[in-house]
């Protein structure tokens, strides 16, 4: 996906340990959010940032954290990774906060 | 709460044929309705979206049906390809809080 990258594109892990994921964006976009995907919930919001160092709560925010240190990156954080939170994870941007999203091709995360 | 009920979970169409997906939602300070495209092994993309000033919109064989009234809104296919199967998503948004989607609708075009 053009101007949004997401690293790694796949991981394995053990249950306890940190992990963090990375999206990079090169269009300057000042929204940024991450995303994760179960089968049955669709994708629900984790965090979001509207500018550096500005960040939010979503809606399954429990036992992640973010951090915004540049505008071009947005770093997810499982502090001490759990079994539920085994999914795919979505970066995206946005302009303008409203209007269209551009996402990322996702990173799949298993926690065993 | 889930803010924006999806229907229906999976749908089979055959080629040529309309396929058709509907949302509702619930929060009146939504302003902005996408529809996403997703294939297997890829980031949703935009699809086509709409405000609520205006009840269609139409962009090739896709087109978005709006109810302001009833708080509902439906994806039409046109002339549904097997290129089509795919998952869509429908989602809103109000604010800078992020868009909030439903569940998806996998949808099989049959040949």
């Amino acid at each position: 996906d053009a101007g949004i990258t997401q690293s790694p594109r796949h991981k394995v892990t053990e249950t306890g340990t940190p992990v963090t994921l990375r999206c990079h964006q090169t269009e300057n976009h000042r929204y940024m959010y991450w995303y994760r995907q179960d089968p049955g919930h669709g994708l629900r919001l984790i965090h979001y940032s509207y500018g550096v160092k500005d960040t939010d709560k979503g809606e399954v925010s429990d036992g992640y954290s973010v951090s915004r240190s540049k505008t071009e990156d947005f770093l997810l954080t499982l502090e001490s990774a759990t079994s539920s939170q085994t999914s795919v994870y979505f970066c995206a941007i946005s302009e303008a906060g409203s209007g269209g999203y551009t996402f990322g091709s996702g990173t799949r995360l298993t926690v065993v | 709460q889930q803010q924006v009920k999806q229907s229906p979970q999976s749908l089979i169409v055959q080629k040529g044929g309309i396929s058709i997906i509907n949302c509702a939602y619930e929060n009146t300070a939504f302003d902005y309705f996408p529809w996403y495209q997703q294939f297997p092994g890829k980031g949703p993309a935009l699809l086509i979206a709409i405000r609520p000033d205006v009840s269609e919109k139409k962009e090739g064989r896709f087109t978005i049906s709006f109810n302001k009234s009833a708080k509902q809104f439906s994806l039409h296919i046109m002339d549904s390809q097997p290129g089509d199967s795919a998952t869509y998503f429908c989602a809103a948004i109000g604010g800078a809080d992020g868009l909030t989607f439903g569940k998806g609708t996998h949808l099989i075009i049959q040949p």
